[in-house]
């Protein structure tokens, strides 16, 4: 069946420390976001892709980059891992056209200490 | 800036009961709308989605749009304790790419 993945699903770290959460697809959709949950706020948009080669800003972007190399795998990176990022973050997919489902990884919980 | 809001409750319901969950949202514009559920520590899981105005219905679930109103409900008919969750509502903007903008969810308890 296909499915969405998130790698690690736990993880520590410590402040300045790069960290890299992975996200693997195998529905083959064009589009993978991520997003980030704290209570209070939400759901919120990190980044996102439309296809290879293409990534996008979203509304909380700052201090995170990502990289789209082929259809399945969209890697969060944080630079220099800070407290302020400590979350669950969660991955998506959807198919392409505006009426599409986005189907959401398992989630990775990050503390930066 | 475009925005949902959702009364973020909590929301208390006797089994048996209705639960109504409600949002309204920014942009009159809108095409796509969503109710995810989620479950503590748990992730977000399509419900409903509803494209265009009235009722949408599935199973003990069903989605209302008022699209004049700016205004998108759930309502779980016949509330069972395993809906105890987190609903949220999400809205693809017009001219928003496919982006989903999520309100911060209602928590719904229902009580056996």
């Amino acid at each position: 069946d296909a499915e969405i993945t998130q790698s690690p699903r736990h993880k520590i770290t410590e402040t300045g420390r790069q960290v890299t959460l992975a996200c693997h697809q195998t529905w083959n959709h064009n589009n993978m976001f991520w997003y980030r949950q704290d209570l209070g706020h939400g759901l919120r948009l990190i980044h996102y892709s439309y296809g290879v080669q293409d990534t996008n800003k979203g509304e909380v972007s700052d201090g995170y980059s990502v990289s789209r190399s082929n259809t399945e795998d969209l890697p969060l990176t944080l630079e220099s891992a800070a407290s302020s990022q400590t979350s669950v973050y969660f991955c998506a997919s959807s198919g392409g056209t505006s009426q599409e489902t986005q189907y959401f990884g398992p989630g990775t919980r990050l503390l930066v200490l | 800036q475009k925005e949902v809001e959702q009364n973020s409750g909590p929301l208390s319901v006797p089994e048996g009961a209705i639960a109504s969950l409600n949002c309204t949202y920014s942009d009159r514009v809108s095409q796509s709308f969503f109710w995810y559920r989620q479950y503590s520590g748990k992730s977000p899981e399509l419900i409903m989605s509803i494209y265009s105005n009235g009722d949408k219905e599935d199973g003990r679930f069903t989605a209302q749009l008022n699209k004049a109103s700016q205004y998108v409900s759930l309502l779980i008919r016949d509330s069972q304790p395993s809906d105890s969750a987190t609903y949220l509502c999400a809205v693809i903007f017009a001219g928003g790419s496919e982006k989903l903008v999520f309100g911060k969810g209602t928590k719904l308890t229902v009580n056996p």
